[in-house]
């Protein structure tokens, strides 16, 4: 049972520029979210989708952009990329309607703004 | 969401019980209490929740104050694999609202 696949691994982009990062859920999960985690701090909440709709937003701005797949697959778009945009961002998928939704986590993709 | 406090880090020793605190003093009544781990190199992972009574499952054992204002997390032989960031936090997420709110966490360092 394959867990949360992300890709890339790494990614090196340059100010100004687009990029998007890709989450394949757990099987059988129908919930993405989607983290950001700088240098020595916790992840932070980005946004969550689920039916294709976000259905959550943490406080990033709008250059943070995602889309859900009816695969339940997950795209993180980021437009006119900051230096500060530089962390881990990670993606967790869960199963909406149970008790209580662990959320299972990928191993990130690391991105670089230069 | 509640404010939680947390020890920067701790230490212990591999085979040896460890207790990680966690200060949630503005809990509401319907408010979870979660606790993830973060391995090195690894994105984070589910370790135990808790409502109102203690838990235990195969991972930890989660003790809870009987005003639900703090909480401990227990490991009961501490392993080399257990070195990780804990992070403790309360707040509504985990039933269909999904959202995890992650503080700064505990370090914990495991001696062999």
């Amino acid at each position: 049972d394959a867990g949360v696949t992300q890709s890339p691994t790494h990614l090196i982009k340059t100010r100004g520029q687009q990029v998007t990062l890709r989450c394949s859920p757990k099987s059988g999960h129908d919930t993405v979210s989607w983290y950001q985690q700088a240098l020595g701090q916790g992840p932070q909440f980005i946004f969550q989708y689920y039916e294709e709709e976000e259905r959550q937003r943490g406080n990033f701005p709008d250059r943070f952009s995602g889309h859900q797949f009816p695969n339940y697959s997950s795209e993180l778009n980021v437009n006119a990329l900051l230096l500060g945009d530089s962390a881990l961002y990670l993606c967790a998928s869960s199963l909406i309607g149970t008790d209580y939704n662990e959320q299972f986590f990928g191993p990130g993709t690391r991105l670089t703004v230069l | 969401d509640a404010k939680t406090t947390q020890p920067n880090s701790m230490e212990s020793n591999e085979e040896e019980p460890v207790h990680l605190p966690c200060n949630h003093s503005t809990i509401s009544g319907t408010d979870y209490i979660h606790w993830y781990r973060q391995l090195p190199s690894q994105g984070p992972e589910y370790v135990i929740h808790g409502l109102t009574s203690n838990v235990n499952n195969r991972m930890a054992s989660l003790a809870i104050a009987e005003d639900r204002k703090s909480s401990t997390l227990i490991l009961h032989r501490a392993t080399l694999r257990d070195a990780a960031v804990y992070y403790c936090w309360s707040n509504a997420g985990g039933t269909s609202y999904g959202k995890l709110t992650f503080g700064q966490g505990t370090i914990l360092t495991v001696h062999p």
